[in-house]
This record gives C-alpha cells, sequence and structure tokens, in this order.
C-alpha cells in the first residue's frame, strides 16, 4: 500500500481563491515533500519540510506537518490558472533506505 | 546536458518482449527510483537503489529487474512485458537524505 494519500483528489476553484490539499502517511519520516506534476510531464519538487518543522513557506505556498496525526497540508494561495496540475506529498521514511513513496495525487483545476 | 533524463520517451512493444528503459543522471547523486504512474494509482515505486550495485525492491517489483553497475546510470528491464505494465515510468535520483527528488521526463510504455 502507498505510504501517501493526498485529500481531496480532485479540487476545482476560481482564479484567486486559495487551494488546501491535505496528505496522510503512515509510518515515522524524516521529511515530507509536495511535488507539482503538469500534464503528460514529469514531477518538480516544490517545498519540503523537515519532521522537526511544524510550518514552512515559499512564495505562494504554505505547508504544514504534524506528525502527532501523521499528516501535512499544502494551501496555495491567490491561485493561478498556471498552477493547474496534479499534487502530490512524498515521504522519507525513517528506517531503512531512503526511498520515496507518493500519495495517489490532488489534481487541481484553476478556473480563470 | 545537466540533469536526468530517461530513454526512449515512448516505445511500444510486444507481449513477452524484453525491453529495457533507460535512466541516467549527472550528478553523481546516490539514489535512484524507478515509478510507474497508472491512472487511479499515483506514483508507484518499482526499484531503488542506494548506491552502485545496491539495489531494493519497492511496492511493485513484479517483473522488473533493475542493476546499477554506475553511480549515474539505473536501467529497468521488463524480462517479458505483459499488457498490465502499459503505463508511464519516471526515473528520479537524490543526493542523500532529506533533499528532494529529480525526475525525468518519463517514457511512457505500451505493450500490445
Amino acid at each position: 500500500s502507498q505510504q501517501g494519500e493526498e485529500d481531496p483528489q480532485a479540487l476545482s476553484i476560481q482564479e484567486g481563491e486559495n487551494a488546501t490539499m491535505n496528505c496522510s502517511y503512515k509510518t515515522s519520516i524524516n521529511n515530507l515533500q509536495w511535488y507539482r506534476q503538469n500534464s503528460g510531464r514529469g514531477l518538480v519538487h516544490l517545498i519540503l519540510i523537515r519532521s522537526n518543522e511544524r510550518e514552512k513557506h515559499s512564495g505562494r505556498l504554505r505547508v504544514t506537518l504534524d506528525t502527532s496525526k501523521k499528516s501535512s497540508s499544502l494551501l496555495i494561495t491567490a491561485s493561478r490558472a498556471a498552477d493547474t496540475a496534479s499534487y502530490f506529498c512524498a515521504t522519507d521514511a525513517t528506517q531503512g533506505y531512503q526511498k520515496v513513496t507518493f500519495g495517489i495525487g490532488t489534481k487541481l483545476q484553476v478556473i480563470p | 546536458d545537466a540533469g536526468i533524463t530517461q530513454s526512449p520517451r515512448y516505445k511500444i512493444t510486444e507481449t513477452g518482449r524484453q525491453v529495457t528503459l533507460m535512466c541516467h543522471q549527472t550528478w553523481s547523486h546516490s539514489y535512484m527510483f524507478w515509478y510507474r504512474q497508472d491512472l487511479g494509482h499515483g506514483l508507484r515505486l518499482i526499484y531503488y537503489s542506494a548506491a552502485a550495485d545496491i539495489t531494493d525492491k519497492g511496492e511493485v517489483p513484479d517483473g522488473y529487474v533493475v542493476s546499477r553497475s554506475k553511480t549515474e546510470n539505473f536501467p529497468l528491464t521488463l524480462e517479458s512485458a505483459t499488457r498490465s505494465q502499459t503505463s508511464v515510468y519516471f526515473c528520479a535520483s537524490k543526493a542523500n537524505r532529506g533533499t528532494e527528488a529529480f525526475f525525468g521526463q518519463g517514457t511512457r510504455l505500451t505493450v500490445v
């Protein structure tokens, strides 16, 4: 089974609105990462948050991490049509080799 | 060119054939990964490697073989392709613990 699960699986909003996506995971982690995938392309790294951090910002992105609940959220503020993409969370587990496992993703559509 | 490249970008093969997907990175990253992406499943880890000559199974390794004789290359071989292996395959690399992964453009494989 996959480590991370994003919620919702699909989200449609108007340009200018904020978009919030959630991720839950199962095992202890070193860090959690968020990636974006435009249709038909490879994944692009957005932001990494370490297990000892609770919140991190990067431009219009805000990520929170709650290790007690094994969950994270990604907030995109003032969304743009160019933000239309699928968003994935990924985790680096604390045990074993540094394999990175992904969730199913949230498909975000920003309507101009 | 610096980065991570996959070849071929598109491949059509017949059931039962052996096919190898290539992945090459120029950063000398220690870790490399192979994922497959299917609708409804997100990205699933097939195999990963922590260094040259060190590989390990991911979530869905059956029917695949990998090798890593050189740090920069991580080929994925389908020994006897099946229709269920029709998918988009992504290769990724990362430097070490706590860093982000970089993805190739993907290989779209169709098994007929």
